[in-house]
């Protein structure tokens, strides 16, 4: 699976879109993104995928750049149940199903 | 349609013992998935199973740790006498089928202590 990079931490105002961006230069043509949040002590929550188009859901939107290279989940009007750390996969449709998590972004919504 | 259960929601055991957690998958589903979060750690995958079949357990350490998911029945994390070391969070997460492109559905979790 191809490896992600993201911001360790980001900040959001309450009621403004919060743009969380994930690097994964390395991902291969049949590669997926998908996006989870752990809200604190929960189990991770499952959020969006795309493979290459533009993807939204009601709980957000999935922009992956032209070459691949990158992404970013946009939440639109964040609250402050959207605070969680928000984890960026790279998966092979091959893959046996399991999940490599990283570090995540932890995003802080402020009042 | 309820979702992915897991019981006992906190568990607490002394060293030596042994700790038993339940997973009930989401209803139709019949791929179970379990991984580790240690404190202050990442989630790490454990084992992968399908009914009455382990599929992948690339994620188990290699002594005291196993896991079935039987015919009928939750699946059973079952990890034998316990160090202090194994105190975590443990979620189980199901999907409908073994494709990886459906998204995985996570349990609250069991916070295990060893005292």
């Amino acid at each position: 699976d191809a490896k992600t990079t993201q911001p360790t931490s980001m900040d959001c105002a309450e009621g403004r879109a919060a743009n969380l961006p994930c690097n994964h230069s390395t991902i291969s043509g049949n590669e997926y993104v998908y996006w989870y949040r752990q809200i604190h002590s929960q189990g991770p929550q499952y959020i969006i995928h795309g493979l290459k188009n533009n993807e939204t859901n009601e709980m957000a939107s999935l922009i992956i750049t032209e070459d691949r290279k990158s992404s970013t989940l946009i939440l639109p009007h964040a609250t402050l149940r959207d605070t969680a750390v928000y984890y960026c996969i790279v998966r092979v449709p091959s893959n046996t199903g399991k999940l490599i998590f990283g570090q995540g972004t932890t995003l802080q919504v402020k009042p | 349609n309820a979702g992915v259960m897991q019981n006992p929601r906190h568990l607490v055991r002394r060293r030596g013992q042994e700790a038993r957690l339940r997973c009930s998958p989401m209803k139709g589903h019949s791929h179970v998935y379990w991984y580790r979060q240690l404190p202050e750690e990442g989630l790490k995958f454990m084992v992968y199973l399908q009914k009455e079949n382990i599929i992948d357990e690339s994620g188990m350490p290699k002594e005291r740790f196993s896991a079935e998911f039987p015919k009928e029945g939750p699946s059973i994390l079952r990890i034998q006498q316990v160090v202090r070391g194994d105190s975590a969070a443990y979620f189980c997460a199901s999907s409908p089928n073994g494709a990886p492109i459906n998204e995985q559905f996570f349990g609250p979790g069991t916070r295990l202590t060893v005292l």
